[in-house]
């Protein structure tokens, strides 16, 4: 089975832009989260999708917003651009059998924002 | 609002040491706890997953506990060797979702 994929891998944004990052979950996983990650905080949840309705959300502003499709691909928006969006997103997915399974990661897409 | 601590943050040691790395949550009602490896630049990979019903799960080399009541779990990694260089991350998953919550991580360096 292929993992998760994560496109891009890397972009290179400026404070201001908007940026959509994609992921493409475990065939069978309907499940996708989001996760950022920085030196300064660690990795911090974003928000879950399932069945194309967002399920939970962390503490982030507005600016971060999701979406998933029929197929269960995820994308992930975040608008205006701040220097502090600098990080690396990572994707996970999981099937819905309970609370018994793992989370599986995706290899990530590190945002830089100039 | 819950927790995770990691001590020690960095961990050097030579090659063939047994070795602890530990972890502690504030909120003792979690659904279950994993260890996670992160190596440079990449993404996480699961290592083991213990359920709150569980004491302990084991994977080779790999044993992680848990005491739910003290907040509190271990993974010991036994004849550690250069290719066990990596971030090893400790998250915890509670409450009526699936939000991991991730402690900062010890930075394992196992030298030869």
């Amino acid at each position: 089975k292929a993992g998760v994929t994560q496109t891009p891998r890397y972009l290179i944004k400026t404070r201001g832009q908007q940026v959509t990052l994609s992921c493409s979950p475990i065939s069978g996983h309907r499940s996708v989260s989001w996760y950022q990650q920085t030196p300064g905080q660690g990795l911090q949840f974003l928000f879950e999708y399932f069945s194309e309705t967002q399920r939970n959300k962390g503490n982030f502003p507005g600016r971060f917003s999701g979406r998933q499709f029929s197929n269960s691909r995820s994308e992930m928006n975040v608008s205006t651009l701040e220097l502090g969006d600098s990080a690396l997103y990572l994707c996970a997915s999981r099937q819905i059998r309970g609370l018994r399974e793992t989370q599986y990661f995706g290899p990530g897409t590190r945002l830089l924002v100039l | 609002k819950q927790e995770v601590t990691q001590i020690p943050a960095a961990l050097s040691v030579p090659e063939g040491e047994n070795l602890v790395l530990n972890c502690s949550f504030t909120d003792s009602a979690i659904y279950n706890l994993q260890w996670f490896r992160q190596d440079p630049g990449k993404g996480l990979t699961s290592l083991l997953l213990i359920q709150s019903s569980q004491r302990e799960q084991t994977s080779g080399r790999l044993n992680a506990s848990l005491d739910k009541s003290s907040g509190r779990s271990t993974l010991y990694i036994a004849a550690s060797q250069p290719g066990d260089s990596a971030t090893y991350l400790c998250a915890v998953s509670g409450g009526s979702n699936y939000k991991l919550t991730f402690g900062k991580g010890t930075l394992l360096t196992v030298n030869p």
